[in-house]
């Protein structure tokens, strides 16, 4: 099966830009995960969907980051302005369904450096 | 959420065995033991878990103690391509449960 796809793989921009991130999950995936990882740091969850609804958004920094699945498939994570500590890899992750025992499947990332 | 405690970093030698320690104290009795490895540049990967017996799948096998306060992810012949980053997760039992990763253990793997 093809895995988790994420686009772009790197991106640079200057604080105060805005940036965006696509995930498009394991086909069948009803389960999606952004996490942020800062480098020497495990992965952090940002947002979890369920289909195209949120089931947790609680360390997700609202008042610059959003995130959206409106037809349940794919999904965008944006960062508007960005900051200097938003430099890290957004991983995209999907499991069958949300909990236990589902293993997360996730993408390779995008690295983003903010300057 | 209960928490796991791994060592920061181990050494291995190729086609050995390696044996990775968690320590979990505070384990709970819906809590479900995963191991995660990430290799570099790359996003997590599944690796195995459990709850009380020992599993076996054909990436790793896991030890769970009796009292399940510790356990241990056994790769039985390390090859390069396992060194990685591995990470020691309690997943509660339930519909939307969290995965929380910690720092995880760096294995290097001497060929």
């Amino acid at each position: 099966e093809a895995g988790v796809a994420q686009s772009p793989r790197y991106k640079i921009i200057e604080k105060r830009q805005s940036v965006a991130f696509w995930c498009n999950p394991i086909s069948g995936h009803a389960t999606l995960y952004w996490y942020q990882q800062i480098l020497g740091q495990g992965p952090k969850l940002l947002i979890q969907f369920q289909n195209n609804g949120v089931v947790d958004d609680s360390q997700l920094p609202k008042d610059r980051f959003s995130a959206e699945r409106l037809k349940g498939v794919d999904s965008t994570l944006k960062i508007q302005p960005a900051k200097l500590e938003d430099s890290a890899v957004y991983l995209c992750a999907s499991s069958l369904s949300p909990g236990q025992p589902s293993p997360l499947h996730f993408g390779n990332g995008t690295r983003l450096t903010v300057t | 959420d209960a928490k796991t405690t791994q060592p920061n970093s181990m050494e291995s030698n190729e086609e050995e065995p390696v044996h990775l320690p968690c320590n979990h104290s505070t384990i709970s009795g819906t809590d479900y033991i995963h191991w995660y490895r990430q290799l570099p540049s790359q996003g997590p990967e599944y690796v195995i878990h459990g709850l009380t017996s020992n599993v076996n799948n054909r990436m790793a096998s896991l030890a769970i103690a009796e009292d399940r306060k510790s356990s241990t992810l056994i790769l039985h012949r390390a090859t390069l391509r396992d060194a990685a980053v591995y990470y020691c997760i309690l997943r509660r039992a339930g519909a939307n449960s969290k995965l929380t990763f910690g720092k995880g253990i760096t294995l290097s793997v001497r060929p």
